[in-house]
């Protein structure tokens, strides 16, 4: 066990809708990295949060958004779903000073997302 | 940007082989990550490694800087350690966390 929490584990839903992923890091920890794994691109980097902020973006696309709330917990949003957001989407979270790429990560066990 | 490629995409040993697994990335870096996936889809950090050799267990990392080059190995494996391997290196240019992940190896251990 991670530390680190992920809800819900499975969410089965239909093309067009909106969805939200909720991510709680190791307790202390200050970052939290989104990603998404789909079967033909791997693991991508979709967004990292450190101590409430925006730190580093990667390939997320603009129908989707995250935030970081003062408790540190993390949520992403998925909107106007397509078929092609099925996916595992992962959150990770890190506990260094500076939440750069010498902190080992933790993983959450992940959410399946399915779009149908 | 960072790239990353891992080989053997596939592998599969017989319990008690001594496994390597290697990953190389395009750009000097400060520190590569191992991670193992299991069957069920968790992701389990192993390595993070800056530099030289570390040990747990039964697996070692170990890291070539100057080549750029970084490998895993399983001494005495066993099919408990059925699972998807993965190195991840960071993004260049920032001081951020955001990793990029090779295709992973996918290990497959027979009794």
């Amino acid at each position: 066990d991670s530390g680190v929490t992920q809800t819900p584990k499975h969410l089965i839903t239909a093309t067009g809708q909106r969805v939200t992923l909720r991510c709680s890091p190791r307790s202390g920890d200050l970052s939290v990295y989104w990603y998404q794994q789909s079967l033909d691109q791997g693991l991508q980097f979709l967004i990292q949060y450190y101590n409430g902020e925006e730190r580093a973006k990667g390939n997320i696309l603009e129908r989707f958004s995250a935030q970081q709330f003062p408790d540190l917990h993390s949520e992403l949003n998925l909107s106007s779903l397509e078929l092609g957001d099925s996916a595992l989407y992962f959150c990770a979270s890190s506990g260094g000073t500076s939440g750069g790429p010498t902190d080992t990560q933790y993983f959450g066990p992940g959410t399946r997302l399915t779009v149908l | 940007k960072n790239e990353v490629e891992q080989s053997p995409q596939n592998l599969t040993a017989q319990e008690g082989e001594f496994i390597t697994i290697n990953c190389s990335y395009s750009v000097g870096i400060s520190a590569l990550h191992w991670l193992q996936q299991h069957p069920g889809g968790g992701i389990v950090s192993l390595f993070m490694l800056s530099s030289g050799k570390k040990k747990h267990g039964r697996l070692i990392a170990t890291i070539n800087i100057q080549e750029k080059h970084s490998s895993l190995h399983i001494t005495a494996s066993h099919p408990r350690d059925s699972a998807v391997y993965i190195c991840a290196a960071p993004e260049v240019g920032g001081s951020q966390g955001n990793l990029i992940f090779g295709k992973g190896t996918k290990l497959s251990v027979k009794p």
